[in-house]
């Protein structure tokens, strides 16, 4: 059983710019949640996809956007960056169809913008 | 509002003393509580959650909702235990978003 990945480990941007993070889900698992962790804070619920569609956002702008594929894998992406944007992104995947609803971390991307 | 509360940025306990992570919620229904932790170099994993009502390395919780607390206890703390920890909830029954606090530093001194 493989872990969630996530890809790139580390990114520097300028404001203005656009950004996409990508994750993939622990093998078997159909939903995936991603999260803004701010240094010195916890995780902040950013959306969640489940079978490709969105199900849930939290507080966060549109600029802020995803996708699920039909592999579960998925992406962030953020337009139009602004410096508050600078912070650790972790995508979780979970199997709700096995029954089991607990969130697998991946290890995050941290983002650093400029 | 839905929140967690971590009161301690940082704890430090000796070594061999007994651990008390607090946290409190505000939440309206039934929610479901849980402690994740983040050892050093490696990723956040969910440590225990309320409704397993078990013990992992030696940690226990209690879901006290007339105070709204979920307080992370262990009698005896090892220095393995030196971690971030995180309070958090969720929706009861409900694989959907969970809502962090801001995570305590449990230092174990020597």
């Amino acid at each position: 059983e493989t872990g969630v990945t996530q890809s790139p480990t580390h990114l520097i941007k300028t404001r203005g710019q656009q950004v996409t993070l990508r994750c993939s889900s622990q093998s078997g698992h159909n939903t995936v949640s991603w999260y803004q962790q701010a240094l010195g804070q916890g995780p902040q619920f950013i959306f969640q996809y489940y079978r490709e569609e969105e199900n849930g956002r939290g507080n966060f702008p549109p600029r802020f956007s995803g996708l699920q594929f039909p592999n579960y894998s998925s992406e962030l992406n953020v337009n139009a960056l602004e410096l508050d944007d600078s912070a650790l992104y972790l995508c979780a995947s979970s199997g709700r169809d096995k029954g089991t609803d607990t969130q697998y971390f991946g290890p995050g991307t941290r983002l650093t913008v400029l | 509002a839905q929140r967690v509360t971590q009161p301690e940025k940082l704890l430090s306990v000796f070594k061999g003393a007994p651990v008390e992570l607090k946290c409190n919620y505000s939440y309206s229904g039934s929610p479901e509580l849980f402690w994740y932790v983040q050892y050093s170099r490696q990723r956040l994993q969910l440590l225990l959650r309320h409704i397993s009502r078990e013990s992992i390395k030696g940690f226990t919780a209690d879901l006290n909702k007339g105070e709204t607390s979920f307080h992370l206890k262990k009698p005896f703390a090892q220095e393995e235990d030196s971690a971030m920890y995180y309070c958090a909830l969720s929706a009861a029954n409900r694989d959907d978003k969970i809502i962090f606090g801001k995570g305590t530093r449990l230092h174990i001194l020597p």
